[in-house]
């Protein structure tokens, strides 16, 4: 069975600092990872996703994340944060042969001046 | 490229009422999917339809249903309403089925059910 789990459903970071929201997957097969984001009032727009290839996927809006299997993890990296960042970022995941996402329970960033 | 919409983005129901959420997916798309989005369970996986057919349904009791027509919009309907059922409902469209295609959500529609 998948499962998503992200550590922290509340993370606050300074103008300018470092954004890591962290994100470990179960898949008894290799996942299909997505990264999306949700502004107030909105749907989810999708910021990045791993399917094969190179593990370090970049994004919109300067967001990157890097699949680790060994670690069974997806963390989404932003290098600086933007006021304009502070949303509800989930991860989920996916695998070949459903048609099912299996989202995480979501990680509410805030942007402190 | 009109993006994914839903209607109507808000209603009120009653409890025991039915309810009937619509959603057009975005043109060329034959993969529609719905979520419900409640604060206390996130995001949960309702079902998933293309070309018509009903590809895979979550835990959701008998209540909820779902179809999609031949123009790939899409319906979902509640039956006999309880106040869990309060949430906000997402539907989501991609150009064909199966797992690793990205799915592009609407804006959701908001049921409160009183």
């Amino acid at each position: 069975a998948q499962s998503v789990t992200q550590l922290g459903s509340h993370v606050s970071v300074s103008e300018g600092a470092l954004v890591l929201l962290r994100c470990n997957y179960s898949s008894s097969v290799p996942p299909y990872l997505f990264w999306y984001v949700q502004y107030p009032n909105q749907g989810l727009q999708l910021l990045l996703k791993y399917t094969t290839g190179a593990t370090l996927v970049k994004g919109i809006n300067g967001f990157e994340a890097e699949f680790k299997k060994s670690e069974t993890s997806f963390h989404l990296t932003k290098p600086s944060a933007h006021m304009s960042d502070a949303a509800e970022y989930f991860c989920a995941v996916s695998r070949s042969g459903t048609y099912k996402y299996i989202f995480g329970t979501g990680t509410r960033l805030k942007v402190l001046a | 490229k009109a993006g994914v919409t839903q209607t109507p983005r808000y209603l009120i129901k009653t409890r025991g009422q039915q309810v009937t959420l619509s959603c057009s997916p975005i043109s060329g798309h034959r993969s529609v999917s719905w979520y419900q989005q409640t604060p206390g369970q996130g995001l949960q996986f309702l079902f998933e339809y293309f070309s018509e057919t009903q590809r895979n349904k979550g835990n959701f009791p008998g209540r909820f249903s779902g179809r999609q027509f031949s123009n790939s919009r899409s319906e979902m309907n509640v039956s006999t309403l309880e106040l869990g059922d309060s949430a906000l409902y997402l539907c989501a469209s991609s150009p064909i089925e199966g797992a690793g295609n990205t799915i592009y959500f609407g804006e959701g529609s908001w049921l409160t059910v009183v």
